[in-house]
């Protein structure tokens, strides 16, 4: 088992930039995915292998992985941003999320 | 339209056995890897299972293995996930998972809508 550990809860001022960290052992050696989900709405995907943004996925979201700690930036953070984030990585064909970490925008 | 539309969710007893189906429109449905993911009710995500383009490759979860059974069927574009045995801590949303790979993983980059899965007595 691979364990995955973000912070429940993070909030940031609106128009500012939002951290959210995921640990995990050698997490830097992986590849890691980030998942936006909405009340009531599957997940989507916005960072794939670190720090890559699919298709219609707006610059805003930006990403890192270095050591023990991924992190996803949400940069000019705005209401719509309000949701819940994961992070997920593959280890032997299994994959992994972590807890999930609620965004908040004051 | 690119789309997952899960079925087959419902309430079943302790024990019970439920299938769920996909079906995926508007892509090519035999060269993507499928998987189950799943969410309890106020928690967080689980992934259940992957299968690989020919089936040739399966993997499931600790917490579901030897008790679920994922297929599928390309001729119909279709997913499945046998579910036997089921308890109290399998009630989730379950969602069917595209996974993408260009030249390395590129993530689970298409989600159905989920179907509920309900176990209790």
């Amino acid at each position: 088992s691979y364990e995955l550990t973000q912070p429940l809860s993070v909030s940031v001022a609106l128009g500012q930039t939002a951290t959210i960290t995921c640990g995990g052992h050698n997490i830097g050696n992986k590849n890691v995915q980030w998942y936006q989900q909405k009340p009531g709405q599957a997940p989507v995907l916005v960072i794939y292998r670190d720090n890559n943004r699919p298709s219609g996925i707006p610059d805003q979201f930006s990403g890192s992985n270095s050591g023990k700690t991924a992190t996803l930036n949400i940069s000019r953070v705005q209401v719509g941003d309000e949701a819940d984030y994961y992070c997920q990585v593959w280890d032997n064909s299994i994959a992994f999320f972590g807890g999930g970490t609620k965004l908040t925008v004051l | 339209e690119v789309q997952l539309v899960e079925s087959g969710g419902g309430l079943v007893k302790p024990g019970g056995s439920l299938r769920l189906s996909c079906v995926a429109s508007g892509f090519t449905f035999s060269r993507y890897t499928m998987n189950w993911v799943r969410q309890s009710p106020g928690k967080g995500l689980e992934w259940v299972s992957s299968i690989s383009t020919s089936s040739t490759y399966i993997y499931y979860a600790d917490s579901v293995k030897g008790r679920f059974t994922i297929s599928r069927d390309n001729v119909n574009n279709s997913l499945f996930l046998q579910m036997d045995s089921l308890r109290a801590d399998d009630t989730a949303v379950y969602f069917c998972v595209r996974e993408s790979y260009s030249s390395g993983p590129k993530g689970f980059d298409l989600w159905g809508q989920g179907t509920l899965v309900t176990v209790s007595s």
